[in-house]
């Protein structure tokens, strides 16, 4: 059974930073290209990033380019989310999605990143 | 960037009713377009990819179409289950954009 579970949500200060963790099981994680998804309380799905099976493909949404980073492991079945300089806006629930096309067919449960003094 | 505009923002319609729901790509993105159900408190479910392919293990019921830049999703026949929001995406290139989403209720 294929199975996301994400990790590292929390609450944080507006400017710090929060490292998300997405581990997988019950596939061959190294044939899946991954993203991160947002989802804000009420509010419908953002997409926010994209790594390729083998990580030479990275993107960003404009709202996160230059302070998320994505990265994954392989080795170790898991991706990452690098978040800096966080906002209130970055308030929501983290998903991390994925499949063997570009299209995320399996979904975590999601993590919630709150961004509040 | 595409812009994805999806449209109602929300209905109402009634059981067995056909219900369609809209997504305009603001640029062409071939049949890059996949629909997404989301049940209130529950994550996203993959309901069809390319356009019109239904995923695995969907009701026929769900079927998708694409006119130019114009994509559709059809419940042939709302049920109660169905209740839900749904959101496409494109994934022809980055950013993959949703659209904004549909929220589907019984009447």
């Amino acid at each position: 059974e294929v199975q996301l579970v994400e990790s590292g949500g929390g609450l944080v200060q507006p400017g710090g930073s929060l490292r998300l963790s997405c581990a997988a099981s019950g596939f061959t994680f190294s044939s899946f290209s991954m993203n991160w998804v947002r989802q804000a309380p009420g509010r419908g799905l953002e997409w926010v990033s994209y790594i390729s099976s083998n990580s030479g493909a990275i993107y960003y949404a404009d709202s996160v380019k230059g302070r998320f980073t994505i990265s994954r492991d392989n080795a170790k079945d898991s991706m990452y989310l690098q978040m800096s300089s966080l906002r209130a806006e970055d308030t929501a629930v983290y998903f991390c999605a994925g499949g063997n096309s570009r299209v995320p067919d399996y979904w975590g449960q999601g993590t919630l990143v709150t961004v509040s003094s | 960037d595409i812009q994805m505009t999806q449209s109602p923002s929300s209905l109402s319609a009634s059981v067995g009713d056909r219900v369609t729901i809209t997504c305009r790509a603001s640029q062409g993105i071939s049949n890059y377009l996949a629909w997404y159900q989301q049940k209130p408190g529950k994550i996203p479910k993959l309901l069809i990819y390319a356009a019109s392919t239904l995923q695995s293990g969907v009701p026929s019921r769900f079927s998708g179409s694409k006119s130019g830049t114009d994509f559709t999703l059809t419940i042939s026949s709302l049920q109660p289950e169905d209740v839900a929001t749904y959101y496409c995406q494109k994934y022809n290139s980055a950013p993959f954009t949703f659209g904004g989403g549909t929220k589907v209720e019984i009447k």
